[in-house]
């Protein structure tokens, strides 16, 4: 199981909207509306942000929104605030029963 | 609250052994299906395994990179998690994190331990 694939940066000025896909296959992304997305800081533990493609876990700011089209889910973080900076990793169930992230994208504020 | 406290993280050489813990507390860890996700130093994040409930036959699930190598066990008496290590090769190295999947219709990872540090060196 190959992990699913996100541009490695992505950076946006404070005010601004960025978007990180996460593409994967018919085995994973496209088969299951089982994706959610993690924001990590450096040294800390990864934290659920978005679950079930679409669904903020409670106390998320409504800033984040998760999306998904056939392979590819997708992560939106509009009105870039500096806090955002961290990295971000997509995940999937499989059909093999297992779970693979994504290869994880830095967001850098400017 | 519910919390997750892995142990047992350290330094071993290469082929060696190692078994982690995970010390759980504030949800009821007979329903739950128990995770682990390791993270390299300064690389991504990779699925390790999962053990599904009792009530579930306590079936196992590992990614390709350890599977036959490693083996994750449950005592939900004493509220623990295992994962057994063997075979241990350099890029096993990372930081282990246990992580509990409360309910088995959820299939997202929302508690996550503080992790635990295994070194393979020689």
């Amino acid at each position: 199981q190959s992990a699913l694939t996100q541009p490695a940066s992505v950076s946006g000025s404070p005010g601004q909207s960025i978007t990180i896909s996460c593409t994967g296959t018919s085995s994973d992304v496209g088969s299951y509306d089982y994706v959610s997305w993690y924001q990590q800081y450096p040294g800390k533990a990864p934290k659920l942000i978005i679950y079930d493609v679409k669904n903020r876990l409670s106390g998320v700011s409504n800033r984040f929104t998760g999306s998904k089209s056939g392979n590819t889910a997708s992560l939106t973080i509009s009105g870039l605030q500096a806090e955002d900076e961290a990295d971000y990793y997509c995940n999937s169930y499989t059909t093999e029963t297992t779970y693979v992230f994504g290869t994880g994208t830095r967001v850098t504020v400017l | 609250e519910v919390e997750l406290v892995e142990s047992g993280g350290g330094s071993v050489k290469p082929g060696g052994s190692l078994r982690v813990s995970c010390t759980t507390s504030g949800f009821n860890i007979d329903k739950a299906y128990m995770n682990w996700v390791r993270q390299a130093p300064g690389k991504g994040l990779e699925w390790v395994g999962r053990i599904k409930s009792k009530s579930d036959g306590e079936t196992t699930d590992y990614a390709e990179p350890v599977r036959g190598r490693f083996s994750i066990s449950r005592d939900d008496s004493k509220d623990i998690v295992y994962l057994q290590m063997n075979s241990l090769k350099s890029e096993d190295t990372g930081v282990y994190y246990c992580i509990a999947v409360r309910f088995s219709d959820w299939f997202f990872f929302d508690y996550w331990g503080q992790g635990t540090l295994v070194s393979v060196s020689s």
